[in-house]
């Protein structure tokens, strides 16, 4: 059962573009949404995170948007560079039946981002 | 800082053998979360060991198991491996884990393992 659900699953922007990427979830106990960034041959990095009792929040050219009511999430990057090429993962923090917390994560998004 | 370090980067196995995979943290940090990362499935949960216990496992057979030691070095087990099991396996440290303040998990660059 995938509770988090991301999109697109690939991406192509040109340079000073907007990149967007969406992610929808079903477990209203998730607490904390971080998303990573991923380049080939490296584990995830922490990029940026939110939690519930905030719509935005902006670091640098990288915002996440929150909507509580939808269940949705979105991460936008602004004026894209080459260098942010990279698989992007939402995640999502909560507990899973009674269980210890545990992040879910979406299953990526390739972003490439031409010159 | 020394990140996150696995060993070893890349194995090959055959099918019915055993594997154990290495992880050593943050210094510091208590708590290693194992993932399994494919293609098809994404990145999902093995377990989360903190202070020698492990904490939270995901939805995986008992072949998948885990240890962590007294210095917070993390091994991996997988027997009796079937090809599905190709996957890339990472370690991720933080300091107390995922239900503390300060939760942020730090990965390792992952060991790459082909099952034949």
């Amino acid at each position: 059962q995938q509770q988090v659900k991301q999109s697109p699953q690939s991406l192509i922007v040109q340079k000073g573009g907007i990149s967007i990427i969406n992610c929808a979830y079903e477990n209203t106990a998730f607490d904390y949404f971080p998303w990573y960034q991923q380049f080939p041959g490296k584990g995830p990095a922490l990029l940026i995170a939110i939690r519930p009792d905030v719509s935005e929040k902006k670091e640098g050219r990288f915002t996440i948007s929150f909507n509580k009511s939808a269940k949705q999430f979105s991460l936008h990057i602004m004026d894209s560079q080459p260098g942010d090429s990279a698989t992007y993962f939402c995640a999502a923090r909560g507990r899973s039946g009674g269980s210890n917390y545990k992040l879910t994560f979406g299953k990526g998004t390739l972003l490439t981002v031409n010159p | 800082k020394a990140g996150v370090t696995q060993t070893p980067r890349y194995l090959i196995k055959t099918r019915g053998q055993q594997v154990t995979l290495s992880c050593s943290p943050i210094s510091g940090h208590r708590s290693v979360s194992w993932y399994q990362q494919t293609p098809g499935q994404g990145l999902q949960f093995l377990f989360e060991y903190f202070s020698e216990t492990q904490r939270n496992k995901g939805n995986f057979p008992g072949r998948f198991s885990g240890r962590q030691f007294s210095n917070s070095r993390s091994e991996m087990n997988v027997s009796t491996l079937e090809l599905g099991d190709s996957a890339l396996y990472l370690c991720a440290s933080s300091l107390r884990g995922l239900a503390g303040a300060h939760n942020e998990q730090f990965f390792g660059p992952g060991t790459r393992l082909t099952v034949l």
